[in-house]
Parts: C-alpha cells; sequence; structure tokens
C-alpha cells in the first residue's frame, strides 16, 4: 500500500534562518507530488507541484521553493524564512487526477 | 478560473442532528473530479468521496450521503445522525488540469463542524 511520509511534525524557527521540508512516498510510482499550506484557520493554497524529477511548478511567487531530487522526494525550501512563512504545511501525492493522499503536515512557527 | 466555494464557515448541531455541508464550484472543464476531505483537529487531511463529473448518482457511505448536481455546480454532504466524533473541518475540492500533464486541486476554504454532546 502507498504511504506518505512528511517531517518534521513541528518546526520553530527563527526569522532569516533557512527552512528544509522534506517528503517521501512509497509504494507508488511517478506519483504527481504537491506541496500546500494551510494559514491558521483558512484553507488550503498550492505552492508547488510536480510531474517528474526536476519538475517543478510554482503557483504563488514567495520566499520558498521546492525540488525533487528522485522520484518520490519532495523537498520545500527557503534559505530566510519570514513571519508571513509560519503555517501548516502539508505534501501530498497523486496520479491521474484522483483524489491526492495528504501527509500528517508540519506546524512552522517562524519567531 | 476554477473555483470552489463553501459559503458555510461554521456549523453547530446538537449530536444525532443531520447536518449538510454545501459546496458550489465552477470549472471549464468537461471532465473533472470533485473530492471531499476531513480534517480532525489533528490536522491531516483524510479523504472522504471522490466523484467523477459523469456520474451524477448520489452515494451513501454509512452516515455519509452526497449529492452531486451539474445542473447547480453543486457538490453537497450530508451527515446523518452526526456525533461528536464528526467535529472536524471539511474541506470540498476540485482537480484542475494544470500544464504538464498533470492536475492540480483547487480547495474551498473549509466548513467548521462543531457536533456538541
Amino acid at each position: 500500500s502507498q504511504t506518505i511520509h512528511q517531517w518534521p511534525a513541528t518546526l520553530v524557527q527563527p526569522v532569516g534562518s533557512p527552512l528544509s521540508l522534506e517528503c517521501t512516498v512509497e509504494g507508488t510510482s511517478n506519483p504527481n507530488l504537491y506541496w500546500y499550506r494551510q494559514a491558521a484557520g483558512r484553507g488550503l493554497q498550492l505552492l508547488f507541484y510536480s510531474v517528474g524529477i526536476g519538475q517543478i511548478s510554482s503557483e504563488v511567487p514567495q520566499n520558498l521553493s521546492a525540488s525533487r531530487p528522485q522520484d518520490r522526494q519532495f523537498i520545500l525550501s527557503s534559505k530566510k524564512l519570514l513571519l508571513s512563512d509560519s503555517g501548516f504545511y502539508l505534501c501530498a501525492w497523486s496520479v491521474w487526477g484522483l483524489e491526492a493522499f495528504f501527509g500528517q503536515g508540519t506546524r512552522l512557527t517562524v519567531v | 478560473a476554477q473555483k470552489v466555494t463553501q459559503a458555510q464557515t461554521e456549523i453547530s448541531v446538537v449530536e444525532k442532528e443531520d447536518v449538510t455541508l454545501d459546496c458550489v464550484y465552477e470549472t471549464r472543464d468537461t471532465t473533472y473530479y470533485l473530492f471531499w476531505y476531513k480534517q480532525p483537529p489533528s490536522g491531516e487531511l483524510v479523504f472522504l468521496i471522490r466523484r467523477n463529473s459523469f456520474d451524477e448518482q448520489n452515494e451513501i457511505s454509512g452516515r455519509y450521503s452526497w449529492n452531486f448536481q451539474k445542473s447547480t455546480s453543486s457538490f453537497n454532504f450530508t451527515i446523518t445522525a452526526s456525533q461528536v466524533v464528526d467535529s472536524a473541518v471539511y474541506f470540498c475540492a476540485l482537480s484542475e488540469l494544470a500544464g504538464s500533464g498533470t492536475y492540480k486541486y483547487i480547495f474551498g476554504t473549509g466548513t467548521r463542524l462543531k457536533v456538541l454532546a
């Protein structure tokens, strides 16, 4: 069966520090991968999606970047965090536009 | 542009009441999928159901039922005999064909359901 792992679960980082969130999927090949962000009490905002290794599409220009170094690995990064980067980050995978399956999320607080 | 609207921000019901969560969508695509997700306090999004745009048959799963009406672009979700464990934020979503032959998912803003004992 397919599983998705996302870590860390929680993170507190100072303003200006770097960020690296990792997501890996098991049990499937060539998945579409996604990073979403959810601000407190808000909906889900699509940040990045990827159809394959090295292929990244950005939805919202911002202080973040994404990379896909391996087929089932998706990384969200920032060189210098801003206060506005705080939120709940969710990684997801899907195939062929069917339902997306989400990881458990990372709660990021920038202080 | 594709859009999903969940006009109900928060709903409170007493346990055992029925409750319907509304979802209205906009899309230019002729083929699309609609989804409902549940987000309990833990934060993880739990997939509940997928509906193909060509299949307007209503679906029932235990206490959950879904009403898809293409004519009104609605995909509503009803919980019968609600329970405290149903308390969560519920999201409606729409798949959109993106570039590179992939899909992306447009989410509504969610409806927070509180079921009171």
